[in-house]
């Protein structure tokens, strides 16, 4: 595998399921980030980790819950979500203390919450 | 804080001919900037950036985007664009030394290119 992986790629659940969505970087990076990306919205950033402890959580509602065990894995476990919680969760994952701020993306997971 | 306005939500153009999406930036501090591209039901992926230094920046697939300081703008090009082509943009700033390299990303334009 190279660069970012995100699985499952596809995601439907029940507001009452609890699921996790995974990330693997593979490129030796320090950080980490999770965005929400809706149809007509822009990119949102949900979480950064940084040398695996979050360092911004922006608003996000607590039935989003990340976790960063080490730099190259990132989760998010959902549970009790919304209907309108349905869209492109992206992973991206980046080195701090380049000077580039270049960050690297998966390929996304679709979450349907019906 | 920075922001990142891109002045089209949507873009036809036939193929072969030349295309601009435009991006205008606002931060109080000099910045890093970015275009990326996000083909259907995948991530983003770089298309180019710029850093500092020359203001002319070549990416992949024939872009290239032009950084201009006075008018805050960091607008994308194409001299002729192929159906492949068709796909979401998105135009990002960064500051330098922002901690956690954080980016903030414009709303994105449609590029549909038409036979």
């Amino acid at each position: 595998e190279t660069g970012v992986t995100q699985t499952p790629r596809h995601l439907v659940m029940g507001m009452t399921n609890k699921k996790s969505l995974k990330c693997e970087q593979h490129l030796g990076h320090n950080a980490m980030y999770w965005y929400k990306q809706s149809a007509k919205k822009p990119l949102e950033l949900m979480f950064v980790y940084s040398l695996e402890e979050r360092v911004e959580n922006n608003s996000v509602p607590s039935r989003f819950s990340p976790e960063c065990p080490n730099s190259s894995h990132l989760f998010l476990h959902l549970h009790t979500l919304q209907p309108e919680d349905s869209a492109l969760y992206l992973c991206a994952s980046s080195q701090i203390g380049l000077a580039d701020n270049e960050q690297f993306f998966g390929p996304g997971t679709r979450l349907t919450v019906l | 804080a920075q922001s990142v306005t891109q002045l089209d939500s949507q873009v036809p153009v036939f193929e072969e001919a030349p295309v601009e999406l435009r991006c205008n930036y606002s931060s109080s501090v000099s910045v890093y900037l970015f275009w990326y591209v996000q083909y259907p039901n995948q991530g983003l992926q770089l298309l180019l950036k710029y850093l500092s230094g020359s203001t002319l920046v070549k990416g992949i697939n024939g872009f290239e985007a032009e950084f201009n300081k006075s008018q805050t703008s960091f607008h994308l090009r194409k001299p002729s664009v192929h159906i492949s082509d068709t796909a979401e943009y998105f135009c990002a700033v960064s500051a330098p030394m922002e901690y956690g390299n954080k980016l903030v990303f414009g709303a994105g334009t449609i590029l549909r290119v038409k036979s």
